[in-house]
């Protein structure tokens, strides 16, 4: 069981918006700015997509999105497009182990 | 750009120990931390510990008893070790860089799968 809480599958039409949900307690995502998301695709190492909730790394289109709302925090992909379909995992600080936490998973299907 | 990659055994023996090792290229080992993460086959992240250049370390509390994570900046190399493996430790390991300011992940190996099977 994940500490942190994810769907396990969501789905939208090429050029439509998807959030995906990452819920955890105040002792991880609503305790700190530390959520980051990461983008799967099948076989290949996680990529960085977003970090400190809304914040992305060079190179990251800006279709993606981050925001944070008490012990929820959210990624949106608006504009879909094929290559987004893959697995999206959210992260945060945790206080209770002092370490990093995942949530479960999410896989995008692009229709 | 830095690069990441692991390397070891990709079979081992249930109640031995795993252990692999993760080259960084294109920059220093050095004042930075490194992580190793896994993930069982069709399932999710888990994140076993991290280690800073000086040798200091972080363990996933779930595994602390069984990990040991060590560091050689001669080589810019950084290892991992799990002692009495069972099948449930049978997954992709995957090295990474850690952003400590941020607790981000920012670059990965490729990962490298391991099995424990007699």
């Amino acid at each position: 069981q994940s500490a942190l809480t994810q769907p396990a599958s969501v789905s939208g039409s090429p050029g439509q918006s998807i959030t995906i949900s990452c819920t955890g307690t105040s002792s991880d995502v609503g305790g700190y700015n530390y959520v980051s998301w990461y983008q799967q695709h099948p076989g290949k190492a996680p990529k960085l997509m977003i970090y400190d909730v809304s914040n992305r790394p060079s190179g990251v289109s800006n279709r993606f999105s981050g925001s944070k709302s008490g012990n929820t925090a959210s990624l949106t992909i608006s504009g879909l497009q094929a290559e987004d379909e893959a697995d999206y995992y959210c992260s945060s600080y945790t206080s209770s182990s002092f370490h990093v936490v995942f949530g479960g998973g999410t896989k995008l299907t692009v229709l | 750009q830095v690069q990441l990659q692991e390397s070891g055994p990709g079979l081992v023996k249930p109640s031995e120990t795993l252990s692999l090792t993760c080259t960084v290229s294109g920059g220093s080992i050095s004042s930075y931390y490194w992580s190793w993460i896994r993930q069982p086959a069709g399932k999710g992240l888990e994140w076993i510990g991290r280690i800073y250049t000086s040798g200091s370390t972080n363990y996933n509390p779930s595994l602390k008893s069984r990990v040991t994570m060590s560091v050689d900046t001669s080589k810019n190399q950084f290892s991992l070790k799990l002692s009495s493996v069972t099948a449930a430790d049978t997954a992709v390991y995957y090295c990474a860089s850690f952003e400590d300011y941020n607790q981000t992940f920012d670059y990965w190996g490729q990962g490298t799968l391991v099995t424990v099977s007699s």
